[in-house]
């Protein structure tokens, strides 16, 4: 089945040490997106890819990095995590196709934890 | 920016009640509207979706929604809830044309009792 991946579903990591989450993809969508997602808040969009271009949220921290090598991966990045950065990290995908259709298919998150 | 509000965080219902579950957006132009659905261990999932036309929308599992343009509205219904619809619900908006990104709101907990 066409599916959104996300690896790992659990990382711990310490403060300030680099993480990279990671998401695949095999519905061959043209849009990627990483959201936010905090305990009792709406998903929080940071950044998106439209094919190869990326699109960044004016509130998104520079913390915040993220790689797409290719239609199929994206990548986020934390370059020096703090402990406000625990939360559920979401990946989703949609195919856009000009019209402004746009639902989204999501992943099934990487639970981040700062120590 | 378009915002969107979920009044009801937390929603217990028994097996059989029904559900309402609101959803207003602030945006004064037009908009795609969506329910997303998220049960325990699983991944966010569209529920339904408006982008034009009848605006009761129907989508999986028995659930539908009224789009209520004056009342800038999207509120969730099914008749007869089901344990097995215990999730979290999350409305979310988009501005119509092009690509616009999509505003989540903080979702609602719905937990239905045997």
């Amino acid at each position: 089945d066409a599916m959104v991946i996300q690896n790992p579903r659990y990382q711990v990591t310490q403060f300030g040490k680099p993480v990279t989450l990671s998401c695949s993809q095999t519905l061959n969508h043209n849009v990627m997106y990483w959201y936010q997602q905090k305990s009792s808040q709406a998903p929080k969009l940071l950044f998106h890819y439209y094919d190869k271009d990326f699109n960044n949220e004016a509130d998104t921290p520079d913390n915040f990095q993220s790689r797409r090598p290719n239609t199929s991966f994206c990548f986020l990045d934390i370059r020096s995590p703090g402990l406000g950065d625990a939360a559920m990290y979401l990946c989703a995908t949609s195919r856009e196709i000009g019209g402004g259709y746009n639902e989204q298919f999501f992943g099934p998150g990487t639970r981040l934890t700062v120590l | 920016a378009q915002s969107v509000s979920q009044h009801n965080h937390h929603v217990i219902l028994s097996e059989a009640a029904s559900l309402e579950l609101g959803c207003n957006y602030s945006y004064g132009g037009t908009v795609n509207l969506f329910w997303y659905v998220q049960y325990p261990g699983q991944h966010l999932q569209l529920l339904l979706k408006y982008f034009s036309g009848d605006p009761l929308v129907k989508g999986i599992k028995g659930f539908e929604a009224e789009f209520i343009k004056s009342k800038f509205s999207f509120n969730l219904r099914k008749p007869s809830v089901q344990w097995s619809d215990t999730a979290e619900y999350f409305c979310a908006v988009q501005r119509s044309g092009g690509y616009q990104k999509v505003t989540f709101g903080t979702g609602t907990k719905l937990q239905v009792i045997p």
